[in-house]
Order: C-alpha cells, then sequence, then structure tokens
C-alpha cells in the first residue's frame, strides 16, 4: 500500500532532550516536507526537501533540522526541544510532476 | 500563489449533495486550484485538483467558473464520513517549494 509512516504516533518529552521523528514513504517520490498544525494557526511548512542531499527552510524552520540522505526517508530531528514545539506534526510526500501529495497520520508532540 | 477565501463551518443531509464554495478572485493562468480535506486530526487527503475545465472523480467533482476567480467542490452524496474541514488551495503545479498554503478552510458538518 502506498503511504507515508510517521513514528511515533505519540510523544511526551522533557525540555532540552534531543528526539527524531522519522518519515518515510514508500512511492519513490522526489518531494517530502514536515508541518506543523497548531490550533488558530493552521497547517505551517517547517522544511521540504525537492529530492536527495536537497532541503530547504519552510516558513517555521528555526528549532528543527532534517536531513534527505535517501530518497524515502526525511527525519524531522529537534535537538533541543521546547514547551513551544509542542505541536502535532505531519510529514507529506509527493511526486515531482503530480498534484496530490500524501500525508502520514500524523505525530502529537508534547514537550514538558 | 493566490489568496482564497472559504466559509467557516456548512452542515450538509446525509445523502444529500455538499457544495463547498471557494473563492480565488486573485488566481494567475498558471495555478491550479486544489481541494483537501482532514477528518479531526489525521493527515489531510488529496481529493482532487483542476486548472479551468471541470474535474470528477470517485470521490468529487470540482466546478470551476468560466473566470477562474472561484470553484465548487461537490460531494454528490455526502455521509457522516465527510464530516471534516475542506481546505481550498491555489497554486503552481510545480512549485520550487512544494508548499502548499493551508487556510482556516470549511468545516462542513454532515448531519443524520
Amino acid at each position: 500500500e502506498a503511504q507515508v509512516t510517521q513514528n511515533p504516533r505519540y510523544l511526551i518529552t522533557v525540555t532540552g532532550k534531543k528526539l527524531t521523528v522519522t518519515c518515510s514513504q514508500n512511492m519513490n517520490h522526489e518531494y517530502m516536507s514536515w508541518y506543523r498544525q497548531d490550533p488558530g494557526l493552521g497547517l505551517r511548512q517547517i522544511y521540504y526537501s525537492m529530492n536527495v542531499e536537497v532541503t530547504d527552510k519552510g516558513d517555521v524552520p528555526e528549532g528543527y533540522k532534517v536531513s534527505r540522505k535517501e530518497k524515502r526517508n526525511f527525519p524531522l530531528i529537534l535537538e533541543s526541544p521546547s514547551p513551544n514545539q509542542t505541536s502535532l506534526y505531519f510529514c507529506a510526500s509527493s511526486s515531482a510532476g503530480e498534484a496530490g501529495y500524501t500525508f502520514g497520520s500524523g505525530t502529537r508532540l508534547t514537550v514538558v | 500563489d493566490a489568496k482564497t477565501t472559504q466559509p467557516p463551518s456548512m452542515d450538509c443531509a446525509e445523502g444529500r449533495a455538499a457544495n463547498l464554495p471557494c473563492n480565488h478572485s486573485t488566481i494567475s493562468g498558471n495555478e491550479y486550484v486544489y481541494w483537501y480535506r482532514q477528518i479531526h486530526s489525521q493527515g489531510p487527503q488529496y481529493i482532487i485538483h483542476g486548472l479551468k475545465n471541470n474535474e470528477t472523480n470517485e470521490m468529487a467533482s470540482l466546478i470551476i467558473t468560466e473566470d477562474r476567480k472561484s470553484s465548487t467542490l461537490i460531494l454528490p452524496h455526502a455521509t457522516l464520513r465527510d464530516t471534516a474541514v475542506y481546505y481550498c488551495i491555489v497554486r503552481v503545479r510545480t512549485s520550487n517549494t512544494g508548499k502548499l498554503i493551508f487556510g482556516q478552510g470549511t468545516t462542513l458538518q454532515v448531519k443524520p
């Protein structure tokens, strides 16, 4: 089944403890993105990648890192999480020539 | 990317057609109209897209006015499972950022 898989689905962590949210797609898509969703602010793009080893900042990149060493994986790294990074995170992927993005099921992160 | 305007909420009776409007008066000639929906806190789901012709797929129909300044998403026979937030997004098909700009969308409540 074609899908974008994020892990974990839920995570509670403490301020400053480094964490990684994984994202993997099995559709050989070139484009991958990370979004966060917050009440009243909607979905906002954090980082995106157009292909392997090509990444760039979205609208809200502060406090996050990403890497794209392989086409299928696009992990989101929080080196020193803070409470304002408590949010619902989505990974998405798309083929370069197609219209529709496929989203993962989301990761609900709480930083205390 | 052009801005879109959608009503914040709508109700629809189960089994009836749901018609969700979207205004995009500043749309450019190379921008497509996309529709996504988000059920509860799941990942957004691509529904349909179009440039200027009406489009239909297994999920919905998209009607775009001749001047392309507005469009309507039609769910022909709404079910309770169609209760969701529906987002109308306007963007070029192949973007340098792969970014989707989500507004506040329309919350569709399908009632029995």
